[in-house]
């Protein structure tokens, strides 16, 4: 089944310690991108990535760090969070060539940060 | 600055009706329009798409119209069923965009079907 998995699905953690959130694809695409989605504003592009070891910034980077060693793997990491940074994240991939290649989303991270 | 804006965020329909989610857009840039659905606890799932060469997309029950002068998108359920009650974003992207396939998304509307 074609999917985007993405762990862990909740997370309660309090400022300043470490965390990643890892995303997974099986479709093999080359697209990935992180998004995080709060009241009032829609899903906003915090990274993405067009392909292995190429990463760049969206809309809201600040205070997160991504990287993409192999095409598979996305994983979002926190170094150190911090309360404006509770929200819920979506990790989405697509084949490049939006037209007819829509993005396929995972089912969502929810982070607290206390 | 919101470039993608759904400006009802919750619909009530019945059963059997149309149902009409509207967005509005402010980046004439903007020339591939989207409309995800999302359930709770999921993420969103593609739904329908229009390039901005047409003004009419249509799948099953559901059609997108687009207008560009207006710079107004409307998605079109019919006949509403209880499935549909969801959360509904329109997404955007720019023709400058080439690479980055980055959705600018709308706030959403929560649609309800009464049954």
């Amino acid at each position: 089944e074609a999917q985007v998995t993405q762990n862990p699905r909740y997370l309660i953690t309090v400022t300043g310690k470490k965390l990643t959130v890892t995303c997974s694809q099986n479709m093999n695409h080359e697209y990935m991108s992180w998004y995080r989605q709060d009241p009032g504003l829609g899903l906003r592009q915090i990274y993405y990535s067009m392909n292995v070891e190429v990463t760049d910034k969206g809309d809201v980077p600040e205070g997160y760090k991504v990287s993409r060693k192999e095409k598979r793997n996305f994983p979002l990491i926190l170094e150190s969070p911090s309360p404006n940074q509770t929200s819920l994240y979506f990790c989405a991939s697509s084949s490049r060539g939006l037209s007819n290649q829509p993005q396929h989303f995972g089912d969502g991270t929810r982070l607290s940060i206390l | 600055d919101q470039q993608v804006k759904q400006n009802s965020p919750s619909l009530s329909v019945q059963e059997g009706r149309i149902s009409i989610l509207n967005c509005d857009y402010t980046n004439s840039m903007f020339d591939y329009f989207l409309w995800y659905k999302k359930y709770p606890a999921e993420g969103p799932t593609f739904l329908i798409s229009i390039s901005s060469i047409k003004d009419k997309n249509e799948d099953g029950r559901f059609t997108v119209f687009l207008n560009k002068s207006a710079k107004h998108l409307s998605l079109h359920i019919v006949p509403s069923q209880p499935g549909d009650s969801a959360v509904y974003f329109c997404a955007a992207i720019p023709s400058s965009n080439f690479g980055n396939e980055k959705l600018t998304f709308g706030t959403g509307t929560r649609l309800t079907i009464i049954p």
